[in-house]
């Protein structure tokens, strides 16, 4: 079993609809959870950093953590075709990735239809 | 917003050859900086971790001798493939970090490598 499973997609969404991503993961150590988008080619953008079990908000994105299932989430309101692209879930036991840095999912390819 | 910048962003050598890739933190200095190789389609597999003035930590499976990783100041780590061949071609990513609390990770734009 991978230490986090992410399924690669691709989930495509018409424009406006809210879209729900999710990780799992086995290792109850990881502490630090974090969603990066990444374009084509491109490095991971950071777009959430969350600590911990609980919700976090900003602007139409929210981040969900429920340790005692081992499941996070991405919510995305209000999707919009820029918001295409692959989606990374990380983890780390660290703060900052520490001695270990990230555990990644394989991403998931979102695509926005307009 | 922390900045990390990796240069160049693609490369292409011919076989048997060594690359040089730089990772820079613009306006921090990074503790730790992490190298991480993505195949296509797959995650990004952390390759190895550099602290500013010792040695790499490499993660099972990296060849220490092959990927040669030098971290010599606070905001430059670069990454070495010696003799490089065909397989090694992927997208090298490096990602930084500092040490004052809770700090989450910033990537550089990544290196596309294509071994010839």
């Amino acid at each position: 079993q991978k230490e986090v499973e992410q399924d690669p997609g691709p989930l495509s969404v018409p424009e406006g609809a809210i879209v729900s991503l999710n990780c799992t993961y086995s290792n109850s150590a990881f502490q630090y959870f974090m969603w990066y988008r990444q374009y084509s080619r491109k490095g991971p953008e950071l777009l959430m950093y969350t600590y911990s079990s609980g919700n976090k908000e900003d602007g139409r994105f929210t981040a969900q953590v429920d340790k005692s299932s081992k499941y996070i989430s991405l919510f995305i309101r209000d999707s919009q075709p820029s918001d295409s692209a692959t989606y990374l879930c990380a983890m780390s036991r660290y703060s900052g990735g520490g001695a270990d840095g990230l555990t990644f999912g394989k991403g998931t390819h979102l695509i926005i239809q307009p | 917003g922390a900045v990390v910048s990796q240069h160049p962003s693609r490369v292409i050598c011919k076989s048997g050859t060594s690359v040089k890739i730089e990772c820079r933190s613009l306006d921090f200095q990074a503790t730790t900086m992490f190298w991480y190789r993505q195949f296509p389609k797959q995650s990004l597999m952390l390759m190895a971790t550099s602290n500013e003035g010792s040695k790499a930590t490499y993660e099972q499976g990296v060849e220490k001798d092959k990927f040669l990783i030098n971290h010599a100041s606070l905001t430059l780590s670069t990454l070495t493939v010696t003799s490089a061949h065909p397989e090694d071609s992927s997208f090298y990513i490096c990602s930084a970090s500092w040490d004052r609390g809770p700090s989450p990770l910033h990537f550089g734009n990544g290196t596309r490598l294509t071994v010839t």
